[in-house]
């Protein structure tokens, strides 16, 4: 099945600092890439939507500047998470649909615990 | 998309069958119905999917309701490893589409 590789499976940082967080998807090319974001005890929401060549698409009440997303290869979509705060802790996910045959369900990334202090 | 009740909770021996349920009486007729799980601080893990038949693959069964308002995850044989939440997810599909992800059910299977 389709692979995803989320990289780094954790972060600390410092207040005020940018994070890089990394998704690639080893076996395809992946023309939209999805980003969730959860917090503890919480479910999945989703953040934004992100399309290989073109702007990401937001969610409602997601800030596009504060969370930058670049998807400029098939393989690779990132999202940056500028200034960050403590607020912004987090696990963040990355998925998309599982290859080809969106049938066979969304393959999700491995997710990134993100602290910030 | 439909929505879905699961239970917030459900505990299992390990060894025998986890029967987990979900219901989404407003599902309409071109809408699947998904279960993916989560293990603690991973990433969602795709299970099975079915549109109106009954389901088996090596994971899981799914049972769907002949009038499709709801379905029952079987997990044969549970582990401890099974221990986790488990998300019932309506979707009419598509390549760009979103996942609303509710709740879900911890399923928490005991030694």
């Amino acid at each position: 099945g389709a692979v995803v590789s989320q990289h780094p499976s954790w972060v600390i940082c410092k207040s005020g600092t940018s994070v890089k967080i990394e998704c690639r998807s080893l076996d395809f090319q992946a023309t939209t890439m999805f980003w969730y974001r959860q917090f503890p005890k919480q479910s999945l929401m989703l953040m934004a939507t992100s399309n290989e060549g073109s702007k990401a698409t937001y969610e409602q009440g997601v800030e596009k500047d504060k969370f930058l997303i670049n998807h400029a290869s098939l393989t690779l979509s990132t999202l940056t998470v500028t200034s960050a705060h403590p607020e912004d802790s987090s696990f963040y996910i990355c998925s998309e649909v599982g290859g080809l045959d969106w049938k066979q369900g969304y393959t999700f990334g491995s997710g990134t615990r993100l602290t910030v202090v | 998309d439909a929505k879905t009740t699961q239970p917030p909770s459900m505990d299992c021996a390990e060894g025998r069958a986890a029967n987990l349920p979900c219901n989404h009486s407003t599902i309409s007729g071109n809408e699947y119905v998904y279960w993916y799980r989560q293990i603690h601080s991973q990433g969602p893990q795709y299970i099975i999917h079915g549109l109106k038949n009954n389901e088996t693959n090596e994971m899981a069964s799914l049972i769907i309701t002949e009038d499709r308002k709801s379905s029952t995850l079987i997990l044969p044989h549970a582990t401890l490893r099974d221990t986790a939440v488990y998300y019932c997810i309506v979707s009419s599909g598509g390549s760009n589409y979103k996942l609303t992800f509710g709740k879900g059910t911890l399923l928490t299977v005991n030694p």
